[in-house]
C-alpha cells in the first residue's frame, strides 16, 4: 500500500516555542492530506484538510492561527503548532487519501508525532 | 449526518479465543466502511475495507468483517486471536463520492490475555 511518513515522531519543546511536523507521501502524490489530533484513549479528531496549492480547511473549533498548515507540494504537508502551550501536548497524525473510481479512497496514515510541551 | 458507534470501549479476550468487535453506523447515503488498527504510539493501519460486492470482507492478520445493510453494522471478527493482536481498533465510514470526509468511531481497545 501507499506509504505516508511523518517527522519527527517525538518532539519536546518549551512553552511559547513553535514546532513543525512534516507529513510526506513517499510513493504517491496526494492532493489532499488530513491532520488529526488524538488524545489518550480517544478517537481521532479531524483538525483540518490540507489541499495542495490552496488554503487548508479547518474544522470548527480549531484555531487556524495556532495550527498553521502548508501543503507546498503534492508530497508534503506541514503542521506548525505556533506558540505551543502544555494543552497542545497531544499525538498528531496525518493521513493522505488515494482515489479510485473517481470517488473516495482509503486513508493512509503516518506514524504519528507525539508533541510534549513543557 | 454520519456517525459511527463502537459499542465496546474495551474487550479483553483470552489467547486463541474468537473475538468480535462491534461497529454500527448511521448514514442517509451509501458509505464505504473501514477497520483500522493502531498499535501504541503509531499511526493507523488499514485492516480491511468494504466498498461494494460481497458483504464478507477478509483483511490482513486473519481478520474479517461482514457488512449488514439492514442492521447498519460492520462488525470485525477473528476466529482465534494472538497476543500480537492487542491494540486499538477503529471503525470508520466514508460517504460515497464526497472525496474527503471520514468519520471514525471512538475505538475499541482489544487486550489479548495469555
Amino acid at each position: 500500500g501507499a506509504v505516508v511518513s511523518q517527522h519527527p515522531s517525538r518532539v519536546i519543546c518549551k512553552s511559547g516555542t513553535s514546532v513543525k511536523i512534516e507529513c510526506r507521501s513517499l510513493d504517491f502524490q496526494a492532493t489532499t492530506m488530513f491532520w488529526y489530533r488524538q488524545f489518550p484513549k480517544q478517537s481521532l479528531m479531524l483538525m483540518a484538510t490540507s489541499n495542495e496549492g490552496s488554503k487548508a480547511t479547518y474544522e470548527q473549533g480549531v484555531e487556524k492561527d495556532k495550527f498553521l498548515i502548508n501543503h507546498a507540494s503534492l508530497t508534503l504537508s506541514t503542521l506548525t503548532v505556533t506558540s505551543a502551550h502544555p494543552e497542545d501536548s497531544s499525538f498528531y497524525i496525518c493521513s493522505a487519501k488515494t482515489d479510485f473510481r473517481g470517488g473516495t479512497g482509503e486513508l493512509f496514515f503516518g506514524e504519528g508525532s507525539r508533541l510534549t510541551v513543557l | 449526518a454520519q456517525s459511527v458507534t463502537q459499542l465496546d470501549s474495551q474487550v479483553p479476550v483470552f489467547e486463541e479465543a474468537p473475538v468480535e468487535l462491534r461497529c454500527n453506523y448511521s448514514s442517509s447515503v451509501s458509505v464505504y466502511l473501514f477497520w483500522y488498527v493502531q498499535y501504541p504510539n503509531q499511526g493507523l493501519q488499514l485492516l480491511l475495507k468494504y466498498l461494494s460486492g460481497s458483504t464478507l470482507v477478509k483483511g490482513i492478520n486473519g481478520f474479517e468483517a461482514e457488512f449488514n445493510k439492514s442492521q447498519t453494522s460492520f462488525h470485525l471478527r477473528k476466529p482465534s486471536v494472538h497476543i500480537s493482536d492487542t491494540a486499538e481498533y477503529f471503525c470508520a465510514v466514508s460517504k460515497l463520492n464526497t472525496g474527503n470526509q471520514f468519520y471514525f468511531g471512538t475505538g475499541t481497545s482489544l487486550t489479548v490475555i495469555p
